[in-house]
């Protein structure tokens, strides 16, 4: 089992919908939360960051964890095409072995047609 | 602020022979990571730095190595190249490399040939 996976995607929606992306982690002791959004021949942009169960809303972006779960979301409403990208589920565990290592999953390609 | 910064931004090497990357940290951070993208592997953690200190390294052999300078810009070396190397290096920094959040430089692609 990947430590951390995402849905395969392609996701295609169509501007103006809500994309949601989702993200399940294997070890329990995981303690941070990231999204990052990477366009084609670009490096990783940190969009959302989230620590504790429950809903963070950015603008358009909310992102959702349930730890009991292990699992994080990220809706993307009112989706428009320049959100068209990779979107990568990054995980930190707690401890001394996970200083500044962030564990990613594969990345889900969104693509939002007009 | 200034993001991180990464040079060069492109280079091209021959099999066996070494390379040495360079990323400066956003002013005030102290904390650098580094991680191979690759299309197959995805992104890879190699190791992370702290005051000039290495805290942590991934399952990377020891071709990789890195350094960190007094004022936190961090250097990352690959010896005896191999095709497989070719990669788009990424440094990443944060203020204290606990659960605070990473920003990353532009990268560095890396051609082996």
């Amino acid at each position: 089992q990947k430590e951390v996976e995402q849905n395969s995607g392609p996701l295609s929606v169509p501007e103006g919908a809500i994309a949601s992306l989702n993200c399940t982690y294997s070890d329990r002791v995981s303690q941070s939360f990231f999204w990052y959004r990477q366009y084609s021949g670009k490096s990783p942009e940190l969009i959302m960051s989230i620590y504790s169960n429950g809903d963070k809303e950015d603008g358009r972006f909310t992102a959702q964890l349930n730890k009991a779960s292990q699992y994080v979301s990220l809706l993307i409403r009112d989706s428009q095409p320049s959100d068209s990208a990779t979107y990568l589920c990054a995980v930190k565990a707690s401890g001394g072995t996970s200083y500044g290592k962030l564990t990613f999953g594969q990345g889900t390609i969104l693509t939002v047609h007009p | 602020k200034a993001g991180v910064t990464q040079t060069p931004r492109y280079l091209i090497k021959t099999r066996g022979q070494q390379v040495t990357l360079s990323c400066s940290p956003i002013s005030g951070h102290r904390s650098v990571s580094w991680y191979q993208q690759t299309p197959g592997q995805g992104l890879q953690f190699l190791f992370e730095y702290f005051s000039e200190t290495q805290r942590n390294k991934g399952n990377f052999p020891g071709r990789f190595s890195g350094r960190q300078f007094s004022n936190s810009r961090s250097e990352m070396n690959v010896s005896t190249l191999e095709l497989g190397d070719s990669a788009l290096y990424l440094c990443a920094s944060s203020s204290r490399g606990g659960r605070d959040e990473q920003y990353f430089g532009p990268g560095t692609r890396l051609t082996v040939t």
